[in-house]
């Protein structure tokens, strides 16, 4: 079958550094997605990691190793407005995109 | 402003009715998207069209019917409401039907409320 594991929930100070990871198993794979979800708001899109590595994008960055069927997110000088779901999903071979379950994070002064 | 664009924002109606809701994208995008998003925040795919074609038709009640006019739009007609079709429906929209690089834009969701 098709899964993504994340926690369900993560907490840190502001300022800090948060590490979300993503464990997958699908049918296929064309590459891992995040995005952020703030409550009552809509899913928007942050990165997209096809190949192995680290994809950095101001404070976030994301990693992929193909290899494990695993990658993080991660946020760095967390801000209070940080504090939202974040869903790692992955794009199958029928061209489905899977979501994980998402990871409440709760940023904290 | 560029979007994606989803009507009503709220929907609250009565067991057993019909009711639609509509999407449309200024993007320019091929792929358009149905998404549902249950009370534990779990978002799950149920329609996918690229072009007008269909080609995402996941398990759903046959009570849900996808309509495309054009790639512009997308809509979504349900019929015979049921209390566990509450939920957040979300439209979204994808330049292309790999979605990877530049992901799904999604609009800001319908809440449908069934009593």
């Amino acid at each position: 079958g098709q899964s993504l594991e994340q926690p369900s929930e993560v907490t840190a100070v502001e300022g800090a550094i948060v590490q979300i990871n993503c464990t997958y198993q699908t049918s296929g794979f064309y590459g891992l997605s995040w995005y952020q979800q703030h409550d009552g708001g809509a899913p928007t899109f942050l990165s997209y990691n096809a190949l192995d590595g680290l994809e950095e994008t101001g404070r976030f960055s994301s990693f992929l190793s193909r290899s494990d069927s695993y990658g993080y997110l991660l946020l760095q000088e967390l801000q209070m407005k940080d504090s939202a779901s974040y869903f790692c999903a992955v794009r199958d071979s029928s061209y489905k995109l899977i979501f994980g379950s998402g990871t409440r994070l709760l940023v904290r002064p | 402003d560029t979007a994606v664009s989803q009507t009503p924002k709220y929907l609250v109606t009565q067991m057993g009715n019909d009711k639609s809701i509509k999407c449309e994208q200024n993007l320019g995008h091929d792929t358009m998207y149905w998404y549902k998003q249950d009370s534990k925040k779990f978002l799950k795919i149920m329609f996918s069209y690229n072009n007008k074609e269909l080609i995402i038709n996941e398990t759903v009640p046959n009570r849900f019917s996808p309509k495309s006019p054009d790639k512009a739009h997308l809509n979504l007609h349900i019929n015979s409401l049921e209390l566990g079709d509450s939920a957040v429906y979300f439209c979204a929209s994808s330049q292309d039907i790999s979605g990877g690089l530049y992901g799904y834009t999604f609009g800001s969701g319908t809440r449908l409320t069934v009593v």
